[in-house]
């Protein structure tokens, strides 16, 4: 199985900073990443698939990016309604991985 | 809308059957992949596997000897099961559309497996 490495497992951050979120594949998995957001008590939520494309109705303070098969979640101005857990997905091989999810809170 | 919702007994005895239903609303299960995704206290994610709209399947191979998909289309819905549970299998257990990516999920439902 392809293993998600993603960092950091858990991060505070103040309103209107910008938080970036890294997952390290442990192999080639081309575009075939996704992020999703989950908020307490919710189901997660699809943000970004294809590494960069940003899904219907997400804001667009939410991007991805795409180093070799280093992938990074950015939220340039981070607000109250972002704080949940984050995690990465690849869909390049079976079965589907996921990262182990950063929980991102308000400092 | 595309709306999944996840039903079934919330307590499981260990060595028995889990079984849950997801019935999907607002879009034909005969098109698209509808897959069990499980959250694992602590967080962990996994993926289950998925049946497609022709009814084949696909499973992860960890479960693949206790794992079955199935669907009912005159229902538009899909089942799990998982057999010979073990106290490892409590989660909260997802349905949600798609292969690759996950747009549609429903509100997931908490099993317990616990005498």
């Amino acid at each position: 199985d392809i293993q998600m490495t993603q960092s950091p497992a858990s991060l505070s951050a103040s309103l209107e900073e910008i938080v970036t979120i890294t997952c390290q594949a442990s192999q080639d998995i081309g575009n075939w990443l996704a992020w999703y957001q989950q908020k307490p008590g919710k189901s997660p939520q699809l943000l970004i698939y294809g590494a960069t494309s940003l899904a219907d109705g997400v804001p667009s303070r939410f991007s991805g990016s795409r180093s070799g098969t280093q992938y990074s979640l950015k939220i340039s101005r981070l607000q109250v309604e972002d704080i949940g857990i984050y995690y990465c997905q690849q869909a390049s091989s079976a079965p589907n991985t996921f990262g182990a999810g950063t929980k991102l809170e308000l400092k | 809308e595309v709306q999944l919702q996840e039903s079934g007994p919330g307590l499981v005895k260990p060595s028995q059957s889990l079984s849950l239903t997801c019935s999907v609303t607002g879009y034909s299960i005969t098109s698209n992949y509808w897959g069990w995704i499980r959250k694992f206290p602590g967080n962990k994610m996994e993926w289950m596997g998925y049946i497609s709209y022709s009814g084949s399947t696909s499973y992860n191979p960890s479960l693949k000897s206790r794992i079955s998909i199935t669907r009912d289309t005159s229902k538009n819905q899909f089942f799990l099961q998982l057999n010979s549970v073990t106290t490892e299998d409590t989660a909260t257990y997802y349905c949600a559309r798609g292969p690759t990516r996950f747009a549609y999920w429903g509100q997931g439902t908490l099993v317990t497996v616990s005498s």
